[in-house]
């Protein structure tokens, strides 16, 4: 099976624009999370999807938002940059929701903001 | 406020040895457990897992042991091997939750 895939893997934009961020989960995966990676907060939960429908939310302004698609793939974005949304966008994705319940990575979409 | 603490930044071992990854963490609603390894420019990769029902799972060289009293788990990877090294992430979640909390990491060196 193919493993988690994250386009574009790099972007760089300047203070003020938007961005959307792309995730396609593995194969029959339903559940699609996302993650936040900065040297010094680590990874931090953004939100997560299952059956096109936010079930989940971390602590991150609405300028982060989510949605999915009926074929699970997901996509994030981020209204109005600051320089501080640096970082390492992180999708995982799992079969299903609840306990006991592992998350595969992808690769990640590094964005820098100028 | 961090819910899943890893203390040591960094770890080295020799080729060959022990190397202990420590965890802790705060929220007794934790009740699954997870590793994941991490290279550079790379997603996490998961590793092994434990629920909290049990106190020690094993897969290969990998063993976790969960102690819930102390709020604390430990992996082991024995023997070490160079293509270990990386950073290795301790996460967290709750039932009914899908979210992972993440430890800060810490990086291991194994040295050849």
């Amino acid at each position: 099976k193919a493993g988690v895939t994250q386009t574009p893997r790099y972007l760089i934009k300047t203070r003020g624009q938007q961005v959307t961020l792309s995730c396609s989960p593995i194969s029959g995966h339903r559940s699609v999370s996302w993650y936040q990676q900065t040297p010094g907060q680590g990874l931090q939960f953004l939100f997560e999807y299952f059956s096109e429908t936010q079930r989940n939310k971390g602590n991150f302004p609405g300028r982060f938002s989510g949605r999915q698609f009926s074929n699970s793939r997901s996509e994030m974005n981020v209204s109005t940059l600051e320089l501080g949304d640096s970082a390492l966008y992180l999708c995982a994705s799992s079969p299903y929701r609840g306990s006991y319940n592992e998350q595969f990575f992808g690769p990640g979409t590094r964005l820098t903001v100028l | 406020d961090q819910q899943v603490k890893q203390n040591s930044p960094s770890l080295s071992v020799q080729e060959g040895r022990i190397s202990i990854l420590n965890c802790d963490y705060t929220n007794s609603m934790f009740d699954y457990f997870l590793w994941y390894k991490k290279y550079p420019a790379e997603g996490p990769t998961f590793l092994i897992s434990i629920s909290s029902i049990k106190d020690k799972n094993e897969d290969g060289r990998f063993t976790v042991f969960l102690n819930k009293s102390a709020k604390h788990l430990s992996l082991h990877i024995v023997p070490s091997q160079p293509g270990d090294s990386a950073v290795y992430f301790c996460a967290a979640s709750a039932t009914g939750a899908n979210n992972l909390f993440f430890g800060t990491g810490t990086r291991l060196t194994v040295i050849p």
